[in-house]
C-alpha cells in the first residue's frame, strides 16, 4: 500500500510568510504526528493528532500550529516565518497513538522549507 | 522528560569492519527503545525496536542491538559493515504514558568506504 505522502517536497519562502504543509497518512492510519529535522538540533517532535484531535505537542512556539481532518490527512502551519524554521519537516504516521502496542511509525520523505 | 544522548555524530568504517554505534537515555520508567535509520535521498525506516523481553534484539540487514538497563544504553551493533549500510542513524526512546511520543538523538553519520 501508498506509504506517507507529503507535499510539497520543496519550498522556499521568506521571512514573515507563512507556510502550510501536507501530509497523507498510509491508508487506515488514524495517527499523524510531526517532527522537524534539522542539521544542529536533529529531530525534534512538534505534535501528534488522532482522529482529529491533538494528543501531545512538543516545545515549539505557537506560530507552529496544525490540525486533522476527518480522512486523517493533516496539515501543519507555521506562520510569521523565521531563518531559523529552515528545516526537514517530516510527517510520520501510525495506526493507532504513538505507534500502538508496537510503537512503529511511518515516516515520509519530508517537505524540505528554506527561509529566506 | 526523556532525553537520547548519540555519543557519534559522525563515523567513518572500511567495510567488512564492525560496527558499534552508542545510544543512551534519560527516562525514569519503563521505556521502548528505537533505532532508525535514513539512506541518503530516502525516507525514515525501522531498524529494530525493543520493548521487552530479550534485551538483544534483531533487526534488519544484519543489525542488533543490546539493551543494558543498568546503563540506560541501547547501541547499535553490526559485525561487518557494507558500502550499502552508509546511512544516518537515529536513536530514539518512547516513555510510557498516555501522552508518550518518540525522542530522537541527534543521530549518527555512517560512512562506509568500498
Amino acid at each position: 500500500k501508498a506509504g506517507v505522502t507529503q507535499t510539497p517536497r520543496y519550498l522556499i519562502k521568506t521571512r514573515g510568510q507563512q507556510v502550510t504543509l501536507s501530509c497523507s497518512p498510509i491508508s487506515g492510519h488514524r495517527s499523524v504526528s510531526w517532527y522537524q529535522q534539522t542539521p544542529g538540533q536533529g529531530l525534534q517532535f512538534l505534535f501528534e493528532y488522532f482522529s482529529e484531535t491533538q494528543r501531545n505537542k512538543g516545545n515549539f512556539p505557537g506560530r507552529f500550529s496544525g490540525r486533522q481532518f476527518s480522512n486523517s490527512r493533516s496539515e501543519m502551519n507555521v506562520s510569521t516565518l523565521e531563518l531559523g524554521d529552515s528545516a526537514l519537516y517530516l510527517c510520520a504516521s501510525s495506526a493507532k497513538p504513538s505507534g500502538g502496542n508496537t510503537g512503529e511509525l511511518f515516516f515520509g520523505e519530508g517537505s524540505r522549507l528554506t527561509v529566506l | 522528560a526523556q532525553s537520547v544522548s548519540q555519543h557519534n555524530h559522525h563515523v567513518i568504517l572500511s567495510e567488512a569492519a564492525s560496527l558499534e554505534l552508542g545510544c543512551n537515555y534519560s527516562y525514569g520508567g519503563t521505556v521502548n527503545l528505537f533505532w532508525y535509520v535514513q539512506y541518503p535521498g530516502q525516507h525514515l525506516q525501522l531498524l529494530l525496536k525493543y520493548f521487552s523481553g530479550d534485551p538483544l534484539v534483531k533487526g534488519i540487514k544484519g543489525f542488533e542491538a543490546e539493551f543494558i538497563k543498568s546503563k540506560f544504553s541501547f547501541n547499535l551493533r553490526k559485525p561487518s559493515v557494507q558500502w550499502s549500510d552508509t546511512a544516518e542513524y537515529f536513536c530514539a526512546v518512547m516513555g510510557s504514558g498516555s501522552a508518550r511520543q518518540l525522542t530522537f538523538g541527534s543521530g549518527t553519520q555512517l560512512t562506509v568506504l568500498p
